[in-house]
């Protein structure tokens, strides 16, 4: 199946910093989709993207399509104590699966 | 995560029991996928289902486990005779059309097998 890289695996920020995070596919994808996943709670999607080069914001969050479609970026600006939790970079294939990365832990220290 | 519902929130079952969770989807959403997710670990794609229909299961174990998304009521996921490597938390999410629209998640069923 599909591999999806995500790196950093984990990161320590302090408040106020920004954060920038990857994912890499061994193909390529028409879509790109960001989650993130609080302790105990499902994924909440935060940001979809839909055609290479795009470059789609929602608040604090900024992420881009990758122009060879293999891969995709997550930035948060001026980092704050809720933005702590998992975010997972996914994928569809040509079928039906979504397939989902390996993870970025944030930790953001006050 | 607003409008999937899964239920129950934790399920405990001894080795040999079923397992039954429940997910009820957006409203309006036809498309039923079900994830499952080990401590630490990322989320694995088990089936995608459409009304009365299974679309894609080829991440679902051959044996013991099954799931369903009647024409009236919750999609249902399986697991005959449990075992301790079961234990994990199954995620539903649901999508309006399927062909890459996102995946909204609930917030998932943890089976804890003892």
């Amino acid at each position: 199946g599909q591999q999806l890289n995500q790196s950093p695996q984990s990161m320590f920020i302090q408040e106020g910093e920004d954060v920038s995070m990857n994912c890499t596919s061994s193909s390529i994808f028409n879509t790109w989709l960001w989650y993130k996943q609080d302790p105990g709670e499902g994924p909440v999607l935060l940001i979809a993207l839909y055609k290479a080069g795009e470059l789609t914001s929602n608040g604090r969050l900024t992420a881009q399509f990758g122009i060879t479609r293999k891969d995709s970026f997550l930035n948060i600006s001026a980092s704050i104590p809720s933005d702590v939790g998992i975010y997972f970079c996914a994928g569809p294939d040509t079928g039906n699966q979504f397939y989902f990365g390996t993870g970025t832990s944030l930790t953001v220290i006050p | 995560n607003a409008g999937v519902m899964q239920n129950p929130r934790h399920l405990v079952r001894r080795r040999g029991q079923e397992a039954r969770l429940r997910c009820s989807p957006v409203k309006g959403h036809s498309h039923v996928y079900w994830y499952r997710q080990l401590p630490e670990e990322g989320l694995k794609f088990m089936v995608y289902l459409q009304k009365e229909n299974i679309i894609d299961e080829s991440g679902m174990p051959k044996e013991r486990f099954s799931a369903e998304f009647p024409k009236e009521g919750p999609s249902i996921l399986r697991i005959q005779q449990v075992v301790r490597g079961d234990s994990a938390a199954y995620f539903c999410a649901s999508s309006r059309t399927g062909n890459n629209s996102p995946l909204h998640f609930g917030n998932g069923t943890r089976l804890t097998v003892t």
